[in-house]
């Protein structure tokens, strides 16, 4: 059974503060994603590696940046946080190619006051 | 500028009736559709997909329509059952896109008894 383990499901953080967001998967998948839920707008890209150390910008990059150190772990970095930053938060994977499933984690609620 | 589009914010239906969801796209590169339904507070679980060279898809109760022609798919839920009563993402991918997907807006489906 496919695993994506969020780190933490519910963050409060301050405007300005630098917020990290851990993911980790434990079927050794080469690809890995993050994406932001918003009502109205569905799930929206906002990185994505396709091996270690690789990244490529999805559609909303600005005011993001990743970390790809291991295969099995990809974390989010909020460099420095604002209110428009408040989403909930999904990580995802699966293998390489076009029709592997995409297996999300449970999500993390970020709240920037 | 979404390229994927769910125009039904919610839905709502009886208890062993048809849910009808409808989602249209606007890139022609797109080639591989999928269904994915959320609970709140969890990730989205894949549901049912179909490639573009189908026009049908079934799996127990879930059929997904494909008109290629008309950028536009469809999931039916047949009978419709209170367990899901979630919010139904449409999503697309392209061959080329390193299996990154496209979401939709979402709509939320309530099952009334």
């Amino acid at each position: 059974d496919v695993k994506v383990t969020q780190s933490s499901r519910y963050l409060v953080k301050r405007t300005g503060e630098k917020v990290f967001l851990e993911c980790v998967q434990d079927m050794d998948h080469e690809n890995m994603f993050w994406y932001r839920q918003d009502p109205g707008l569905g799930l929206r890209l906002i990185y994505f590696s396709y091996d270690v150390k690789m990244k490529e910008k999805g559609d909303i990059p600005e005011g993001y940046s990743v970390s790809r150190e291991k295969k099995e772990r990809f974390s989010l970095i909020l460099e420095s946080a604002s209110t428009n930053q408040t989403s909930m938060y999904l990580c995802a994977s699966s293998f390489p190619g076009l029709r592997n499933t995409i297996y999300f984690g449970e999500g993390s609620w970020l709240t920037v006051v | 500028d979404q390229q994927v589009k769910q125009n039904s914010p919610s839905l709502s239906v009886q208890e062993g009736r048809i849910s009808i969801l409808n989602c249209d796209y606007t890139n022609s590169m797109f080639d591989y559709f999928l269904w994915y339904k959320k609970y709140p507070a969890e990730g989205p679980t894949f549901l049912i997909s179909i490639s573009s060279i189908k026009d049908k898809n079934e799996d127990g109760r879930f059929t997904v329509f494909l008109n290629k022609s008309a950028k536009h798919l469809s999931l039916h839920i047949v009978p419709s059952q209170p367990g899901d009563s979630a919010v139904y993402f449409c999503a697309a991918s392209a061959t080329d896109s390193w299996g990154k997907l496209q979401f939709g807006a979402g709509t939320q489906v309530v099952v009334t008894p």
